[in-house]
């Protein structure tokens, strides 16, 4: 079975408005750690958010927000007032555990397109 | 300027010539890894250094051969690849389980 599952292979906004890019996740551990990832045409990932298993607050960054739903076991990523410089390719992952590195599975990704 | 860099950017070589990626951090993160990114497939962790130590061998083909000679340095070193090789390759660093800092990436194509 998947760890990280993105179900939406495109989704396309436009500009100022708001997007929601939606990341399901699967583990039996406690402790785990949400991450959201940018990957512009250049090739570079470019981290965006973390949620900790344990945080009760759903993380925010700016624009981005994250919506952390445990029980249902799914961290969306909220983009708000979306930008011409936000067409990319966006991956949810997970890091499983503690060990004092991150292991992250990442899922397939999201292709979002932003029109003016 | 990205704190984590990768040389070369390009590379194409044949199923039998031996090259190597450069991977070089100048952020004091403890963990590197390398990544590979192929069209339409998730990042598929290939290994993990902390502390100079390998910790994490994703049951990588030995054509795949990593070094890591100092925390701030990672190597993947090629030979005899085959064609399905070809994909991006990612490294990136961390100083603990928190986020990853990845480069820019070393595209690579065997013919």
């Amino acid at each position: 079975a998947q760890k990280i599952t993105q179900t939406q292979p495109g989704m396309f906004v436009q500009e100022k408005e708001a997007v929601t890019l939606d990341c399901t996740y699967d583990t039996s551990d406690q402790s785990y750690g949400l991450f959201w990832y940018k990957q512009p045409s250049s090739g570079e990932m470019i981290f965006l958010i973390y949620q900790g298993s344990y945080d009760e607050q759903n993380a925010t960054e700016g624009r981005y927000s994250l919506n952390f739903q445990k029980a249902r076991k799914s961290a969306n990523l909220v983009i708000s007032a979306s930008q011409l410089g936000d067409s990319a390719m966006y991956f949810c992952a997970m890091r499983e555990g503690y060990s004092g590195y991150s292991t992250l599975t990442f899922g397939k990704g999201t292709m979002l397109l932003v029109s003016p | 300027e990205t704190g984590v860099t990768q040389t070369p950017r390009h590379l194409v070589m044949g199923m039998t010539n031996k090259k190597s990626l450069k991977c070089e951090q100048h952020l004091g993160h403890n963990a590197m890894y390398w990544y590979k990114q192929s069209a339409k497939k998730p990042l598929e962790l290939m290994f993990v250094y902390n502390f100079k130590e390998q910790t994490e061998n994703n049951s990588v083909p030995s054509r795949f051969s990593p070094e890591c000679p100092n925390s701030s340095h990672l190597f993947l070193h090629l030979h005899t690849l085959q064609p399905e090789d070809s994909a991006l390759y990612l490294c990136a660093s961390s100083p603990s389980s928190r986020e990853l800092f990845f480069g820019e990436g070393s595209r690579l194509t065997v013919l």
